[in-house]
């Protein structure tokens, strides 16, 4: 069984607007948690992460919300720009290994 | 010059053949780690290690073998190939003495291995 999972296997949107990037998690274990971006034809890339003990990180167009209640973390992109095409990992950390997630493919429209 | 190298970058192999995936690194991290992503199924662990003398099994290392041969080498082996273990390989590292910075894996360019 999946522990870390992404329910979209792909999002659209128009650039200049909002992306958002779902994952859930059933490991109450986990106490860090990272979002990779990976283009085609290269390894999957750091990209923003968030410590359990927060409720949101902010990096420039990144912000990444986790709701440990609901075990759940978001990624949100805005504004959207077409170079952010690419697929979206979340990973989930138990302190020594990384779970990842399906992945999401993200495309944005000119 | 990348920090992560892949070799080979794609390789056809036929069914039942043994083949070596290497990973070199450059970058001073003591952990080591092989993936393989699948579509849909993002990405698994096949082995990993925390440094030369340890090697661990991950999900899925049925079919899978590794060597630490030194702290910037870690290879992966397959020794009778079979068309289920196409997929795009990845090397990982992470640096377990970076405060705060641990939990964070820096990949290699993948290799492509298509089994025939």
């Amino acid at each position: 069984d999946q522990q870390v999972k992404q329910n979209s296997p792909s999002l659209s949107v128009q650039e200049g607007r909002i992306s958002i990037l779902n994952c859930d998690y059933t490991n109450s274990m986990f106490d860090y948690f990272l979002w990779y971006k990976k283009y085609p034809a290269e390894g999957p890339t750091f990209l923003i992460s968030i410590s359990s003990i927060k409720d949101k990180n902010e990096d420039g167009r990144f912000t990444v919300f986790l709701n440990k209640s609901a075990k759940h973390l978001s990624l949100h992109i805005v504004p959207s720009q077409p170079g952010d095409s690419a697929v979206y990992f979340c990973a989930a950390s138990d302190g020594n290994m990384l779970t990842f997630g399906g992945g999401t493919r993200l495309m944005v429209k000119p | 010059d990348a920090d992560v190298t892949q070799t080979p970058r794609n390789r056809i192999t036929k069914t039942g053949k043994r083949i070596m995936l290497e990973c070199s690194q450059t970058k001073g991290h003591d952990r080591m780690y092989w993936y393989r992503q699948d579509p849909g199924l993002g990405l698994r662990l096949i082995y990993y290690s925390f440094d030369v003398k340890d090697i661990n099994k991950g999900e899925i290392s049925d079919g899978y073998s590794v060597s630490r041969q030194a702290q910037a080498k870690f290879s992966l082996s397959l020794e009778s190939a079979i068309p289920n273990q196409t997929a795009l390989y990845f090397c990982a590292t992470s640096d377990s003495g970076q405060p705060g910075k641990g939990y964070e894996q820096y990949f290699g360019p993948g290799t492509r291995l298509t089994v025939t």
